[in-house]
């Protein structure tokens, strides 16, 4: 079974507008990461933003915020007021308590149109 | 600092070539690792260092050999390569400690800027 579902080969939004880019995962590990990175054509993977399993909170870093079902098993990345500058492959990944490996998804291409 | 750098940054080389990729960090991390990236695809895994000693290698064939001579540096050494190797080659470091049960450290994944790898 595929440890991180990204379901969105390919998303549009408007500038300024927000949107969501979804993810959900797999594990039976009770303590896990969550991440997400940003990687534009120049092909440097950029570390946005972390959500740990036992954070009561949702993670926010400045236009980006992560809302996590826990009980659904989902960390959606919301980026609020897009620029054009967001336009990108987005990758969600995972990684558990138990060794070093990190696991991806698929990869969500985001393009921003002016 | 916080980088990962790796080098070349772009590499063409024949099939009877021998070259290497290195990468170095200076932030402490005990875990570094290769991966392969074709266009618009994840990242994967080739090769996990942890505390210098291979941890994992996902089946990669022979013709990559990696090589750990210190706890900053990493290198990917290529031999005989094939052109459907032709890819991007990251290179990344994180802490050995997982995330989830400290809550002021996050693990997150380092990464180079890859090397743009073409075989002829």
């Amino acid at each position: 079974a595929q440890k991180i579902t990204q379901t969105q080969p390919g998303m549009f939004v408007q500038e300024k507008e927000a949107v969501t880019l979804d993810c959900t995962y797999d594990t039976s590990d009770p303590s896990y990461g969550l991440f997400w990175y940003k990687q534009p054509s120049s092909g440097e993977m950029i570390f946005l933003i972390y959500q740990g399993s036992y954070d009561q909170q949702n993670a926010t870093e400045g236009r980006y915020s992560l809302n996590f079902q826990k009980a659904r098993k989902s960390a959606n990345l919301v980026i609020s007021a897009s620029q054009l500058g967001d336009s990108a492959m987005y990758f969600c990944a995972m990684r558990e308590t138990t060794g070093n490996q990190f696991y991806f998804g698929t990869g969500t291409s985001l393009t921003v149109i002016p | 600092d916080t980088e990962v750098t790796q080098t070349p940054k772009h590499l063409v080389m024949g099939m009877t070539n021998k070259k290497s990729l290195k990468c170095e960090q200076h932030m402490g991390h005990r875990a570094m690792y290769w991966y392969k990236q074709k266009a618009k695809k994840p990242p994967e895994l080739m090769f996990v260092y942890s505390y210098e000693k291979l941890s994992i290698n996902e089946s990669v064939p022979s013709r990559f050999s990696p090589e750990c001579p210190n706890s900053s540096l990493l290198n990917l050494h290529l031999h005989a390569l094939q052109p459907e190797d032709s890819a991007l080659y990251l290179c990344a470091s994180s802490q050995v400690r997982p995330p989830g049960l400290v809550s002021s450290e996050t693990g997150e994944l380092f990464f180079g800027e890859g090397s743009r790898l073409t075989v002829l």
